[in-house]
């Protein structure tokens, strides 16, 4: 079954820095990306997502590349705000009769003032 | 803008007992989901469901799990006999999925279950 590793598990970044994570999958069926911010106690919240057909996809700060080559994708923030600051999820899916999410392990960002 | 509703946000329960956890997926969705959260862990799958059926289980929903969609509406999983390694953040989640095109799955504030 799908596999999805994301690294690195924490990270902290001065306000106005850039932050890059990375997750890299295991089935090459795997056709579909989001991105998951997760907040203090509340649920998961889709911040971005990408399809196999594209290689990159931006909105604002929130970029997100894709390489299906290497199996692997990434998500950048660029002009790191404190409000940032939350654990972050990769995820995976293939396109089963189920969509069912595969997740990564997550990346607690923080970012400084 | 539509969201999933879950009910209660905490459960406390003794070891053994049964427990519902309640959910209202977005109104237009076709696929429902659970996924479980230990705390400090990833999100994990539990179960899928289609059409007043389970589409996909993990092998984390053994026979102490089961899901139920009694009125069209709600969306419940119950948890027959609860374990202490049941403690966790359960979420659930709605999409639109329609076969060969994946869509944003929309989660639950969650429900944190602490069995005791």
């Amino acid at each position: 079954g799908e596999n999805v590793e994301q690294h690195p598990s924490t990270l902290s970044v001065q306000e106005g820095d850039s932050a890059v994570i990375k997750c890299t999958y295991s089935d090459s069926a795997s056709n579909y990306f989001p991105w998951y911010k997760q907040e203090l106690g509340k649920g998961p919240q889709l911040i971005i997502d990408i399809r196999s057909n594209v290689g990159e996809k931006k909105d604002q700060r929130i970029a997100v590349t894709l390489n299906k080559t290497a199996k692997h994708f990434s998500l950048h923030i660029t002009e790191t705000q404190p409000e940032d600051s939350a654990v972050y999820f990769c995820a995976a899916s293939s396109p089963t009769n189920t969509d069912k999410l595969i997740f990564g392990t997550g990346t607690r960002l923080q970012v400084f003032p | 803008e539509p969201e999933v509703t879950q009910t209660p946000s905490h459960q406390v329960t003794q070891m053994g007992q049964e427990v519902i956890l309640r959910c209202v997926p977005i109104s237009n969705h076709l696929y429902f989901y659970w996924y479980r959260q230990i705390l400090g862990q990833k999100v994990e799958f539990l179960v899928s469901f289609y059409n007043n059926e389970i589409s996909e289980k993990s092998e984390i929903f053994d026979d102490q799990f089961s899901v139920e969609r009694p009125d069209g509406s709600n969306f419940t999983l119950k948890i027959r006999s609860t374990k202490l390694e049941d403690s966790a953040m359960y979420f659930c989640a709605s999409s639109q999925y329609q076969g060969s095109t994946n869509t944003e799955a929309f989660f639950g504030q969650g429900t944190r279950l602490t069995v005791v």
